[in-house]
């Protein structure tokens, strides 16, 4: 149990395009879901915090709107990362916080990665 | 602020070992503690968390919280090639977000 996949799992485009990322819970109802970026040899730096039906938490140094946030359903976020630059390249990894259940309070379930490569 | 800091390493242990791997945290509020494991290119897996102070054993592995010090460790028994990957410690307060160290990075020598 608690699977979070990840689509795509990796993409390359050209500097100036939008890419769009999926993140779903497969087997569990997720209320908040997390985007984090980790840069090579980095650990990872939370981007921003989904709540199911509102508008997204970011962090400090964040671009809200560079990187929109959408998490329409309890089991689906999407980060789309507009007019996308080189220096945008990064591995985005979303996670997904069950809601109630077996699960303790703080537990996090980590999709499998999206690498993200812009030219 | 919130932060939670790991020696960056590597950690080399002969297969068989014991790793001992380190985790101090700044914020006294931190309520759980999570280590997960990082493979390269992965994205990380949940290996244990830990709530009370003392010891908390699950297979190979043992994790260690001292909230008093406000440091947390994790002891992996038999340490196995397999094991070789990074590892990072969290910090959560009673809200939704974990804070993470950079990772300790562990090579198993076989």
């Amino acid at each position: 149990g608690a699977v979070v996949s990840q689509h795509p799992s990796w993409v390359i485009c050209k500097s100036g395009t939008s890419v769009k990322i999926e993140c779903r819970s497969l087997d569990f109802q997720a209320t908040t879901m997390f985007w984090y970026r980790q840069f090579p040899k980095q650990s990872l730096m939370l981007m921003a915090t989904s709540n199911e039906g509102s508008k997204a938490t970011y962090e400090q140094g964040v671009e809200k709107d560079k990187f929109l946030i959408n998490h329409a359903s309890l089991t689906l976020s999407t980060l789309t990362v507009t007019s996308a630059h080189p220096e945008d390249s990064s591995f985005y990894i979303c996670s997904a916080k069950p809601h109630g259940g077996k699960y303790s309070y703080n537990e996090q379930f980590f999709g499998p990665g999206t690498r993200l490569t812009v030219l | 602020q919130k932060e939670v800091e790991q020696n960056s390493g590597p950690l080399s242990v002969p297969e068989g070992a014991i790793a001992s791997l380190n985790c101090t945290y700044s914020d006294r509020g931190s309520q759980s503690f999570f280590w997960y494991r990082q493979y390269s290119g992965k994205s990380p897996e949940l290996i244990m968390f830990i709530y009370s102070n003392g010891d908390k054993e699950d297979g190979r592995f043992t994790a260690q919280l001292n909230k008093a010090s406000q440091y947390v460790s994790l002891l992996i028994r038999d340490s196995q090639p397999s094991d070789s990957a990074t590892y990072l410690c969290a910090a959560a307060t009673g809200a939704n977000n974990l804070f993470f160290g950079t990772g300790t990075r562990l090579t198993v020598i076989p």
